[in-house]
């Protein structure tokens, strides 16, 4: 058990909705980091918060955004979704020094649009 | 920009046989991290080890063992004694050094399917 809690763990939804997925990080992580899994892609870096702050984005699509909160856990909308999206999307988590740490991942949220 | 390349997509071995899984990397920065994490069928993603690029030892863990040398910017991890609970995908990823708290993210390499038969 990393420590990292990801819900939902499997999620079906339909082209054209909307959904959020919801990370809770290690207990005193203040970063979180949100990567997305596919068959033709691989493991895919979307995006960086630090404390509540956006610190590093990849290769996040417009239809798709991330917020921390004040309590840390993190979340990742994703709209309008096409059926490229389906994915395992994982949220993972680091302590303050960042440099050299290794990143604590949860066991991932698949996502399936039909 | 900083790259992982994970040459073999599958490795199938006979359960106590040794196997290595190979790991090249390419970036500018003269301080790096390199990680292996392991993703068995379930799906999670576990870390297994941690090396920075100013740490040329060899480490061995049990079974695993890692050998990381810089002059062919290569990441190898080898399992010895193979066993069926070993069977997973593999990644090694390298992830460049900044200043505390700052942006810093993990490139995965392609990654390994190693099936160990019984």
């Amino acid at each position: 058990d990393s420590g990292v809690t990801q819900t939902p763990k499997h999620l079906i939804t339909a082209t054209g909705q909307r959904v959020t997925l919801r990370c809770s990080p290690r207990s005193g992580d203040l970063s979180v980091y949100w990567y997305q899994q596919s068959l033709d892609q691989g493991l895919q870096f979307l995006i960086q918060y630090y404390n509540g702050e956006e610190r590093a984005k990849g290769n996040i699509l417009e239809r798709f955004s991330a917020q921390q909160f004040p309590d840390l856990h993190s979340e990742l909308n994703l709209s309008s979704l096409e059926l490229g999206d389906s994915a395992l999307y994982f949220c993972a988590s680091s302590d303050y020094r960042g440099l050299g740490g290794e990143l604590f991942f949860g066991e991932g949220s698949r996502l399936t649009v039909l | 920009a900083q790259k992982v390349t994970q040459a073999q997509t599958e490795i199938s071995v006979v359960e106590k046989e040794d196997v290595t899984l190979d790991c090249v990397y390419e970036t500018r920065d003269t301080t790096y991290y390199l990680f292996w994490y392991k993703q068995p069928p379930s799906g999670e993603l576990v870390f297994l080890i941690r090396r920075n690029s100013f740490d040329e030892q060899n480490e061995i863990s049990g079974r695993y063992s890692w050998n990381f040398q810089k002059s062919t910017s290569s990441f190898n991890f080898t399992i010895t004694a193979s066993q069926v609970v070993d069977s997973a995908v593999y990644f090694c990823a390298l992830s460049e050094a900044r200043s505390s708290g700052s942006a810093r993210q993990l490139t995965f390499g392609s990654g390994t399917q190693l099936t160990v038969l019984p």
